[in-house]
């Protein structure tokens, strides 16, 4: 099935360092949705960008999307240790029917 | 609270053993959806409902079913488990499908023996 791929696959940083995490896709979006799932708790949309949007800004969240490039990214601007959590990009394929379709995530470590 | 609730959070049962996953949201959102997440395969969609009486597969629909009498309501159903369906379970709801993000339950932890 058409997943988006996370990468990195782990990420680990430090408090108060910047965290990116990126995802690519493979054909031509609706939109591109960002989630967060804490250790097998359910999953928490952050944000969600369409494919007209480039960037998309909520508190410390940055998303980016390059459609040319059939990519995005999530930035944590000043990271805490409660940002410790498995970050999945899901893709709204045009097309695609009423479904998103989940990669298979980034899992971030803040270390204090 | 807005919220999606499944039941039970965690099941063991045994092989063949018929049971059923409840799930429940409060938002009157149109769309409903069911996954399963297994380590390294991410998220992956079992079934999912547009709306009452309308439902259709996901991804990995094979040894499910689904029903949707009510708005609020979406059982997911395994009539004969098998240990291949061991697997941490999804419910999810949104206002229209993939336009709008999901509100997600806290999960189903089924382990078939």
């Amino acid at each position: 099935s058409q997943q988006g791929e996370e990468d990195p696959q782990a990420l680990s940083i430090q408090e108060g360092e910047n965290a990116t995490m990126n995802c690519s896709y493979k054909t031509s979006i609706n939109n591109l949705q960002w989630y967060r799932q804490n250790s097998g708790r359910g999953l928490v949309h952050l944000i969600l960008i369409r494919s007209n949007e480039r960037e998309k800004h909520s508190g410390r969240l940055r998303v980016t999307l390059d459609t040319s490039k059939k990519s995005s990214s999530l930035l944590i601007t000043a990271s805490r240790a409660a940002d410790t959590a498995s970050y999945f990009c899901a893709t709204a394929y045009t097309g695609g029917g009423n479904k998103l379709t989940f990669g298979t995530g980034t899992q971030l470590k803040v270390e204090l | 609270e807005a919220q999606v609730t499944q039941n039970p959070r965690y099941l063991i049962t045994v092989t063949g053993k018929k049971l059923t996953v409840t799930c429940s949201q409060n938002m009157n959102h149109e769309y409903m959806s069911w996954y399963r997440q297994d380590p390294g395969l991410g998220l992956r969609q079992i079934y999912y409902s547009m709306n009452v009486e309308v439902t259709d597969k996901g991804d990995v629909p094979e040894g499910y079913k689904v029903s949707r009498k009510e708005k609020r309501n979406f059982p997911l159903i395994l009539e004969s488990p098998s240990p291949n369906q061991t697997s941490l379970y999804f419910c999810a709801s949104s206002p229209g499908g993939q336009t709008y993000g999901y509100t997600f339950g806290s999960g189903t932890r089924l382990t078939v023996v």
